[in-house]
C-alpha cells in the first residue's frame, strides 16, 4: 500500500527564518510526487511536481527536491503570507493502484509569524 | 478563467437526509475525482470518473455515490449521511492520469451532519 508521511505535523517560523519540510513516501513505482499548498477553506492549490530523484524545481521563496524515499519543501525566507498547511501526495504506477489516484500526507502546518 | 467549481461552498444536512454536492469545470478535463477531507487529515479518493466510466476504491463506503451526466459536471450522493461524514469534499480534475497535465482542484464543500 502507498504511504506518505510528512512531518513535521506543524511549523512555526519568524519571517524571514528559513526551514524544509519533509515528505517521506513508500510506492510501488513512483510517476510523480506533487506538493500543494492548502489555505483554511480551500481547495489544494498546485505548486510542484516532481518525477525523478534528483530533480528540483523551485517557485520564488520555494524549491523543491526529490530523492528516491523523500522530498523536500525548502522555504527562503519565508512571509507571513506563506502561511498555510502544505500537502504532498504521489502517484504510483503499479500494484493495482487506481488510475490517476494520488495518496496525500497529512499535510504540515507552516505558522510564519512577522 | 478556466476552473473547477463546488456547490455549495458550505452545506449543513440533517442525520440520515440525503444530500448532493455538485462540481463543474471548464476545463474539459476528461478525468473527475472527489476527495473527502477530514479535519487535520489528508484528503482521501473515494473515487473517479474516468470519462464515463465509474471507478470506486475499495474502502469507500456505500453510502457514497456518484454521477457524471456530461463532462462538465459531476455529483457526489450521499444517502444517509452519518455525523462521521462531516467533511470538506474536494473535486479534482485532470487530463488524462494527471501526472504531466496535473490536477486542479475546486475550493471544496464543508459538509456539517447535525
Amino acid at each position: 500500500e502507498d504511504q506518505v508521511t510528512q512531518s513535521p505535523e506543524a511549523l512555526r517560523l519568524q519571517e524571514g527564518e528559513s526551514s524544509s519540510l519533509n515528505c517521506s513516501y513508500t510506492v510501488s513505482g513512483l510517476r510523480g510526487l506533487f506538493w500543494y499548498r492548502q489555505d483554511p477553506g480551500k481547495g489544494p492549490e498546485f505548486l510542484f511536481t516532481l518525477y525523478s530523484a534528483g530533480e528540483e524545481k523551485e517557485k520564488e521563496r520555494l524549491k523543491a527536491t526529490l530523492t528516491k524515499k523523500e522530498s523536500f519543501l525548502h522555504i527562503t525566507a519565508p512571509k507571513p503570507e506563506d502561511s498555510a498547511t502544505y500537502l504532498c501526495a504521489v502517484q504510483a504506477g503499479a500494484g493495482g493502484t487506481s488510475y490517476g489516484k494520488l495518496t496525500f500526507g497529512q499535510g504540515t502546518i507552516l505558522t510564519v509569524h512577522p | 478563467d478556466a476552473m473547477v467549481i463546488q456547490n455549495p461552498r458550505y452545506q449543513v444536512t440533517q442525520f440520515g437526509k440525503p444530500v448532493t454536492l455538485s462540481c463543474s469545470q471548464t476545463l474539459n478535463h476528461n478525468v473527475m475525482y472527489w476527495y473527502q477531507q477530514k479535519s487535520s487529515q489528508a484528503p482521501k479518493l473515494l473515487f473517479h470518473y474516468y470519462d464515463k466510466d465509474f471507478n470506486n476504491e475499495a474502502d469507500t463506503p456505500d453510502n457514497f455515490q456518484s454521477r457524471r451526466p456530461n463532462t462538465s459536471f459531476c455529483f457526489l450522493d450521499i444517502r444517509s449521511p452519518g455525523l462521521g461524514d462531516a467533511a470538506m469534499y474536494l473535486c479534482a480534475t485532470s487530463r488524462g492520469g494527471g501526472v504531466r497535465s496535473g490536477y486542479t482542484f475546486g475550493s471544496g464543500t464543508r459538509l456539517t451532519v447535525v
